[in-house]
Formats: structure tokens, C-alpha cells, sequence
């Protein structure tokens, strides 16, 4: 069954990095997309980016463009997702999601960011 | 940038049928997809215009997009689909991937 498991919970301080993990199985890792949202307490769902993991091509969205670098591991199926400089606006659950219609979801990372 | 537009919260009786809206430019010449999320939970996937419904997802859950508007029907609500509802599309002209503000359905 495909499944997108992704790394543990994280506290920054602010001005810091975060990297968190997303290892997908279950299906042909290289054919799908992988997309990152986000969702700030008691808000709604934020496209942040995706990757293309055949190719490595990346696109994303504007408000981070500069901040945020999502890469990927084909060896071991596993998408990456850095944020540089955070806030305390950066506190939020992070998702990975694959392909296009986001058929199926991570089940969250926490980033708590501290003063 | 494209903008999305959801009520915020219905609420309806057992039984009913939920019309959830989602507003943007030209929505019916796009592919939307809707995603329902349960408190605590990650969101669901529950229709595509392009790819209809998951095998998972029950028959009365059903969309259609024309003109400006997009619509996420559920047929004989149940206490089950009390939770946040989210529209999605892909823009384009900016290439960015673009989600509604969320509509909280609430089943009285």
C-alpha cells in the first residue's frame, strides 16, 4: 500500500533551519510528484512546493521562493524539504503529499518555532 | 494570483445534502480537487474532477465545476462528515498550486 512517512517532530529558534523527510513505498517512487503543504494552528492547508523526482525540477510557491529547497533521494525514496530563516509564522504541520490530485498525504510534521 | 474562494461553515441536519462551494476565475476550465479534514488528522482526498472519486470514498460524495463555481455535493450527510472541507486547483499562468480557505461542515 503507498504510504509517505515522514520524519519527527521539530523545535527551531527563530532565524533558524528546518529539514524534514518524506519516504514514500508502495509504488513507483520516480512516476509521482511529491508537493509540500503546510497548515498554521487553526488555519488552512498552504501549498509551499514540489518536486519532480525523475528529473529533480522543482517549482515553488512564491511567498517562499528564496527560503525553501526540496530535493530528493531516489535510492532510498525519500523527499527532502528545507526552510531557511524561520519564523514564528513557520510554526505549522508540514505534509508531503503525492502527485498531482494529492492522493495520498504524510501524516505531519510539527515545527514549532521559539523564540 | 489565483484566489479561491470557500464559505467558511455550513451546518446541516442529518439526512440533507451538502452543497459546498469553492469560487474562482474560470473554474470550470480547470481541474479541482477537494480534500476533507477530520480534526487531528491529515486531509483526505475525496474527489477529482479529473480522476473522480477514490475507490475508498462513498458513492454519495460527488463534484461538478462550470463556469466560476465548484461543487462538492454530499449526499445524506452523517454525523462521520463533520469536519473541513478544502478545494484545490493548479494555476497555470503562475504555475503554483492554489488551495481554498477551507469550509467547515457541521452536522447538527
Amino acid at each position: 500500500q503507498v504510504q509517505l512517512v515522514q520524519s519527527g517532530a521539530e523545535v527551531k529558534k527563530l532565524g533558524a533551519s528546518v529539514r524534514i523527510s518524506c519516504k514514500a513505498s508502495g509504488y513507483n517512487f520516480p512516476y509521482y510528484y511529491i508537493n509540500w503543504v503546510r497548515q498554521a494552528p487553526g488555519q488552512g492547508l498552504e501549498w509551499l512546493g514540489e518536486i519532480t523526482p525523475t528529473t529533480g525540477a522543482t517549482t515553488y510557491a512564491q511567498k517562499f521562493r528564496g527560503r525553501i529547497t526540496v530535493i530528493t533521494d531516489t535510492s532510498t525514496s525519500t523527499v527532502y524539504m528545507h526552510l531557511t530563516n524561520v519564523t514564528s509564522e513557520d510554526t505549522a504541520i508540514y505534509y508531503c503529499s503525492r502527485g498531482g490530485d494529492f492522493d495520498f498525504w504524510g501524516q505531519g510534521t510539527l515545527v514549532t518555532v521559539s523564540p | 494570483s489565483y484566489v479561491l474562494t470557500q464559505p467558511p461553515s455550513v451546518s446541516l441536519a442529518p439526512g440533507e445534502t451538502a452543497r459546498l462551494t469553492c469560487g474562482g476565475n474560470n473554474i470550470g476550465n480547470k481541474g479541482v480537487h477537494w480534500f476533507q479534514q477530520r480534526p487531528g488528522q491529515a486531509p483526505v482526498l475525496v474527489f477529482s474532477s479529473d480522476t473522480d472519486r477514490p475507490s475508498r470514498i462513498p458513492e454519495r460524495v460527488s463534484g461538478s465545476t462550470s463556469g466560476n463555481t465548484a461543487t462538492l455535493i454530499i449526499s445524506r450527510v452523517e454525523a462521520g462528515d463533520e469536519a473541513d472541507y478544502y478545494c484545490q486547483v493548479w494555476d497555470s499562468t503562475s504555475d503554483q498550486r492554489v488551495f481554498g480557505g477551507g469550509t467547515k461542515l457541521t452536522v447538527l
